[in-house]
């Protein structure tokens, strides 16, 4: 199994510019997460969804827009990048649904950096 | 209010000594999980450990223990004989509810071992 995977691993990208993060997870889990992590900071969540077609808002969703085709797939879109927006990005999964032990399992993360 | 407090911005410990990361945590759900997260330097996130409310023992997973005292709200957590490894950072994670959708992140410890 790969676990969580994330593509690309670091990007920069021009203000204005949009773009794709990818998530994928071949662990058949049902919720998934976005996250940032800015400098020195905790992670803070920017959009989830509990399954196939299910998606909501986290902390901190502006900016950004998710879509949850399939179980495995999770693709985070930046539409007008932002200085702002420059931060470490990690995508999650879990079991989720009452599992006893509902840890998350995180990706190596994408560097992002908007100029 | 923050939901997940973590008030040792940065601790050292000496290599094969005891150390102990604290968290509190804020909620009135009856129901909740409690977990440690460990990033090293390459940045990847690491489970550690989980313990949920209704648990009557401390959670332990080898040289990490969680010592919860539900009443204080704190799960602190403690890394017995320390190795030059765990030198990282540290998050405490919370979700409330048995299914609960989101994770809340502390601000993180940042854990260096002195040989």
């Amino acid at each position: 199994n790969a676990g969580v995977t994330q593509t690309p691993k670091f990007r920069i990208l021009k203000i204005g510019q949009s773009m794709t993060l990818q998530c994928a997870q071949d662990m058949n889990h049902n919720y998934m997460y976005w996250y940032r992590q800015d400098p020195g900071m905790g992670l803070k969540l920017i959009y989830y969804s509990v399954g196939a077609g299910i998606t909501d808002k986290g902390e901190v969703p502006n900016g950004y827009n998710v879509s949850r085709s399939t179980t495995e797939d999770f693709p985070l879109r930046l539409e007008l990048a932002a200085p702002s927006q420059t931060s470490v990005y990690f995508c999650a999964s879990s079991y989720g649904r009452g599992h006893p032990l509902d840890e998350q399992f995180f990706g190596p993360g994408t560097r992002l950096t908007v100029l | 209010a923050q939901k997940i407090t973590q008030t040792q911005p940065g601790m050292f410990v000496q290599e094969k000594e005891a150390v102990t990361l604290d968290c509190t945590y804020d909620t009135s759900d009856p129901s909740y999980g409690l977990f440690w997260y460990k990033q090293p330097s390459s940045g990847e996130m690491i489970f550690l450990i989980y313990q949920g409310s209704y648990d009557q023992q401390n959670a332990t997973e080898g040289r990490y223990s969680l010592n919860f005292q539900k009443a204080r709200k704190s799960a602190n957590l403690v890394i017995s004989a320390s190795q030059l490894g765990d030198s990282a950072m540290y998050f405490c994670a919370m979700r409330e509810g048995r299914a609960g959708n989101q994770f809340y992140f502390g601000t993180g410890t940042s854990l260096t071992v002195i040989p």
